[in-house]
């Protein structure tokens, strides 16, 4: 039931963009995008409900495709505070939750 | 409180011996999760209680692990006869999900080493 994350890992310069997809098996009621830093805690980005529209914050958006079960992360005009790993969450009911293997990225100058 | 706190923020014990991991969540949050991630590894599902309702616990991943959460507001993560592939970190994260899901918060995580 785990999601599949692509790309495993992505290298970016400053200012480009990036897009990280996550695929699930299931039918989901929802998913949840996280940023996790070296050493620290995960940090919720957002979360797209089923039936929901795309969210953005800041200069990331995300999408949630219900009929494919897929949700697509976009990050845009990237800064390097944006590096880290970022996990896609999937929910196929109220109950349970499952992560992505997640997605390395990383912003050069 | 401020945010999600969780103790202790780290345990070392001896292979065998049982360990009580808590979370005290932010006040006023009915929703309450544990997730466990290993060195390196991507996160696992452990468990998710909401208010007063009776917590999936299919997402444990063995007999010896078990979740409480009294009153609707703290949670203790008990591990039974730990064994050395229980080392993670155990990060506890909660959310207020009231009128729809709200943002979800972690606590900085229990480092759970077994020697």
């Amino acid at each position: 039931q785990q999601p599949v994350q692509s790309p495993q890992a992505v290298i970016l310069r400053e200012g480009e963009d990036a897009v990280i997809n996550c695929s699930s098996s299931k039918a989901l009621y929802s998913v949840h995008w996280y940023r996790q830093k070296h050493g620290e805690a995960p940090v919720f980005l957002m979360i797209l409900l089923k039936g929901g529209e795309q969210k953005g914050h800041d200069k990331i958006s995300a999408s949630f495709n219900e009929k494919k079960q897929q949700s697509s992360l976009y990050l845009t005009a990237s800064q390097l505070s944006y590096s880290g790993t970022y996990f896609c969450g999937t929910e196929p009911n109220g109950n349970q939750f499952y992560f992505g293997t997640g997605t390395s990225l990383t912003v050069i100058p | 409180g401020a945010g999600v706190s969780q103790s202790p923020s780290n345990k070392v014990t001896e292979k065998g011996k049982d360990v009580e991991l808590r979370c005290d969540p932010i006040s006023g949050h009915t929703a309450l999760y544990w997730y466990r991630q290993s060195l390196g590894q991507g996160l696992e599902f452990l468990i998710y209680f909401q208010g007063n309702s009776a917590p999936d616990k299919s997402g444990l991943p063995s007999d010896r692990f078990s979740a409480e959460r009294t009153g609707g507001s703290v949670s203790t993560l008990t591990i039974q006869r730990t064994q050395q592939e229980d080392s993670a970190v155990y990060l506890c994260a909660s959310s207020s999900q009231t009128g729809g899901v709200d943002t979800i918060y972690f606590g900085e995580g229990s480092w759970l080493t077994v020697v």
